[in-house]
């Protein structure tokens, strides 16, 4: 059975703080996806990354930055966390970069206080 | 600029029905469409994925179609269950974008 799983299903951080959410497929997947998801907006993609220390900026990189040091491991890295970025994080994974993300994480909900 | 529309935003039936869910976009450049279902505070599960050259898709329950022509693609339930109950989401990835454009969903409430 694939899977994407993610470190953390909640996570409750102060502003300021540097926040490390990690994603892990074990498909062998080379794209590999980070969304937020908030009420009103939808699913926003905030960066993507086609292989082994390949990244691409999404929709909303602003804040975040990446790490992808091995192909099942993608790291979303907020530098110094801020309230505006309280949300549900979505990984995704692919085969296909078209598929565009078909394998989602559990998601984590971070809170910044 | 590339849009996805899901409307109705919410949507009630009781048990048994069949029901139709609606998704429109504005790129028909499209390379595949993706519906997936998403439990609340849950990630995303795809459910059928329609490729450009495909008309529809069927899993179990479900059917998905795609017409290009018009901007539209459905997902179709058959025999609603209460376990159907969730949001829906449908999302397109076209050529020009390269990437996966959502949807705000469909919540969808089947009441037994």
């Amino acid at each position: 059975d694939v899977k994407v799983t993610q470190s953390s299903r909640y996570l409750v951080k102060r502003t300021g703080e540097k926040v490390f959410l990690e994603c892990v497929q074990d498909m062998d997947h080379e794209n590999m996806f980070w969304y937020r998801q908030d009420p009103g907006l939808g699913l926003r993609l905030i960066y993507f990354s086609y292989d082994v220390k390949m990244k691409e900026k999404g929709d909303i990189p602003e804040g975040y930055s990446v790490s992808r040091e091995k192909k099942e491991r993608f790291s979303l890295i907020l530098e110094s966390a801020s309230t505006n970025q309280t949300s549900m994080y979505l990984c995704a994974s692919s085969f296909h970069f078209a598929a565009g993300g078909g394998f989602f994480g559990p998601g984590t909900r971070l809170t910044v206080l | 600029k590339q849009e996805v529309t899901q409307i109705p935003a919410a949507l009630s039936v009781p048990e048994g029905e069949n029901l139709v869910l609606n998704c429109s976009f504005t790129d028909s450049a499209i390379y595949n469409l993706q519906w997936f279902r998403q439990d609340p505070g849950k990630g995303l599960t795809s459910l059928l994925l329609i490729q450009s050259s495909q008309r529809e898709q069927t899993s179990g329950r479900l059917n998905a179609s795609l017409d290009k022509s018009s901007g539209r693609s459905t997902l179709y339930i058959a025999a609603s269950q209460p376990g159907d109950s969730a949001t829906y989401l449908c999302a397109e990835f076209t050529q020009g974008a390269q990437k996966l454009v959502f949807g705000q969903g469909t919540r969808l409430t089947i009441n037994p």
